[in-house]
């Protein structure tokens, strides 16, 4: 069965600090994979997708993610921290077999003035 | 563009009443839809999923159940509500295996 791991169900970084986000995913087949984040009482908001196409993804808000087949990896990432980006952020994969996905538990960003 | 909606967006139900929360979605056709709970603090449960008229798969089965009465249409019921049934209810859709939206959410508390 297909799995998401994510390492660190919270990270602090300081305002202008990288962002490093890990997600690690279990797949027998080449997977879908996604990164989403969720603001308090919102529903998730699709920040980037891996489809089979380039490797290297970027999405929204100037985060960006690697897919690393060797690592069966997928972490997100943003150069510069900002204060907007404290939010929860999960990662997820298509199950080939079904209609479902399968996510992450989270990861609580905090970024620190 | 495809749009999602949710209601009700709060809703404060006693123990033992029963429950109809609603999720339609606008600008597509044949949808995979889809009902998620977050209790507090914790992460994505799938509840119910379908992907067509009248078909509902279910991963929870306890004191909840789905129905999908037109193609857009997904409504998440209960008979008689628990306590443990207070958490956030999220909607969403997809087209195939590609990426899912997510409506605004329920917060729904039992007393």
């Amino acid at each position: 069965a297909q799995s998401v791991t994510q390492l660190g169900s919270h990270v602090s970084v300081s305002e202008g600090a990288l962002v490093l986000l890990r997600c690690n995913y279990s797949s027998s087949v080449p997977p879908y994979l996604f990164w989403y984040v969720q603001y308090p009482n919102q529903g998730l908001q699709l920040l980037l997708k891996y489809t089979s196409a380039a490797t290297l993804v970027k999405g929204i808000n100037g985060f960006e993610a690697e897919f690393k087949k060797s690592e069966t990896s997928f972490h997100l990432t943003k150069p510069s921290a900002h204060m907007s980006d404290a939010a929860e952020y999960f990662c997820a994969v298509s199950d080939s077999g079904t209609y479902k996905y399968i996510f992450g538990t989270g990861t609580r960003l905090k970024v620190l003035a | 563009s495809q749009t999602i909606h949710q209601w009700p967006a709060t809703l404060v139900q006693p123990v033992g009443s029963p429950l109809s929360l609603e999720c339609t979605v606008e600008g597509t056709s044949n949808p995979n839809l889809y009902w998620y709970r977050q209790a507090a603090g914790r992460g994505l449960q799938l509840l119910f999923y379908s992907v067509g008229i009248g078909q509902i798969s279910s991963e929870v089965p306890q004191n909840l159940s789905a129905s999908r009465p037109q193609d857009r249409q997904f409504i998440l019921s209960s008979k008689k509500l628990l306590l443990s049934d207070s958490g956030f209810y999220l909607c969403a859709w997809s087209a195939g295996h590609y990426e899912q939206y997510f409506g605004p959410g329920t917060r729904l508390t039992v007393t």
